[in-house]
């Protein structure tokens, strides 16, 4: 599995638009790119998944570029309640794939 | 509504007793995932079912066993706890085909003391 990459940390105000970054060099032709948010004592919550251009859902937005290797969470308008850790994941669709999460990237959302 | 049930939400165990941990998914998915996490580290896998009776080690396995009897079950076996695996523990399942969407229980949070 594609190992990734993400920021430790971010900081942000309430109402702009938030964008973590994810790099994954090694991403395979059959990889797909989901996201991952996890709020405190609760288990990981599933954002978006994309595999290439760009995706988007009533929650968040995913940008990939042509060559794969890096991707984009786009966070509209955050609130104090997209304080949270997002996990960025690279993985096929076969039954035995793995699902290996990494430490994430915790964003605090400030009023 | 999608649903996956840990046993417990809290336990606290003594060094050297063997410890169960149980989950349940009401989806019908193949796929059930057990992970650790603690600060600072993230998620950590440490075993992982595609089947039933079928099982892959993650990536730290070490003083762990599972079990996969029915479909909707999967447990986490903790032969001889140690103080070293206090943590929270994350069970997920999903379908095999799909995209990697796993779906996660509460969580259990285990203290050996």
């Amino acid at each position: 599995l594609a190992k990734t990459t993400q920021p430790i940390s971010m900081d942000s105000y309430e109402g702009q638009e938030v964008n973590i970054t994810c790099s994954h060099n090694n991403i395979a032709t059959n990889d797909y790119i989901t996201w991952y948010q996890q709020f405190p004592s609760q288990g990981p919550r599933f954002i978006i998944q994309g595999y290439k251009t760009k995706v988007t859902n009533e929650v968040a937005s995913l940008f990939i570029p042509a060559d794969r290797k890096s991707s984009t969470l786009s966070l509209p308008r955050v609130s104090l309640s997209d304080t949270a850790v997002y996990y960025c994941l690279v993985g096929g669709r076969g039954n035995t794939d793995k699902l290996i999460f990494g430490t994430g990237t915790r964003l605090q959302v400030f009023p | 509504d999608v649903k996956v049930t840990q046993s417990s939400r809290y336990l606290v165990k003594r060094t050297g007793e063997k410890v169960f941990l149980e989950c349940v998914q009401d989806m019908d998915h193949e796929n059930m995932f057990w992970y650790r996490q603690d600060p600072g580290l993230g998620l950590r896998l440490i075993y992982f079912s595609y089947d039933v009776k079928m099982k892959e080690k993650g990536d730290i396995p070490e003083g762990y066993s599972v079990s996969r009897e029915k479909k909707e079950r999967f447990s986490l076996i903790l032969e001889s706890a140690s103080t070293n695996q206090t943590s929270m523990y994350l069970c997920a399942s999903s379908f095999p085909v799909g995209g990697p969407e796993a779906f996660f229980g509460q969580g259990t949070r285990l203290t050996v003391v």
